[in-house]
């Protein structure tokens, strides 16, 4: 069985303090990790994933197998990052389902 | 391009009443998913639909819940009869060949 865990509910920073979205997963195989976030009323979209290795919006996230995490990062927290993230796992293949963790509202203050 | 469609965007029903809900995926999307997220959760799947064929839907309460996408584009999820555990959000999600899931703005549904 698949899992992701998402320990944070709620994050606050300060605007331009670093940011850290903690997740780890649970899955025996080799996963594909995403980071979707969703901002005030609209869709939920797709972030950021391992194995593009891009840096979107500033953000960035290495997976670490051996700890089995996919923590999201930036190193300056903007106001308009405020927003749900969801750390999500695929087993892989094409067209495989996603398992979200609970989601991490990110809170930038001014 | 519009994104993935879905309509309702929000429903109010008694218990024990049949609900609808309809999708349209991304054009050339082959792969459609439906979730659906309890609140402070994340997204859960129900069924995953390639083309017209339902290839995962081993979480889809089939004793209440069925879905259709007969000619391989939108799709119907139904609820009947309603309970008030399904107070929720059903998300619609398409993907070309596996791709990235592209979502759609959900239903929000609540079962009074």
């Amino acid at each position: 069985a698949q899992r992701v865990t998402q320990p944070e509910k709620l994050l606050s920073v300060f605007k331009g303090a670093p940011v850290e979205l903690k997740c780890n997963y649970s899955y025996s195989g080799s996963p594909e990790l995403f980071w979707y976030v969703q901002y005030s009323r609209q869709r939920l979209q797709l972030l950021l994933r391992h194995i593009s290795r891009e840096s979107i919006k500033g953000f960035t996230a290495d997976l670490n197998k051996g700890e089995t995490s996919f923590h999201l990062k930036k190193p300056f927290a903007q106001e308009e990052d405020s927003a749900m993230y969801y750390c999500a796992l695929s087993a892989g293949g094409g067209g495989n389902k996603l398992t979200f963790g609970t989601g991490t509202q990110l809170k930038v203050e001014l | 391009e519009a994104g993935v469609v879905q309509s309702p965007r929000y429903k109010i029903i008694e218990k024990k009443q049949p609900v609808a809900f309809w999708c349209n995926p991304i054009s050339g999307h082959n792969t459609l998913y439906w979730y659906l997220q309890n609140l402070g959760q994340g997204p859960e799947l129900l069924i995953r639909y390639e083309n017209e064929e339902a290839v995962d839907d081993s979480q889809l309460p089939k004793d209440r819940f069925s879905a259709e996408r007969l000619k391989g584009v939108d799709s119907t999820l139904k609820i009947q009869p309603a309970e008030l555990g399904d107070s929720a959000v059903y998300l619609c999600a398409s993907s070309e060949g596996g791709d990235t899931q592209y979502f759609g703005p959900g239903t929000r549904l609540t079962v009074l």
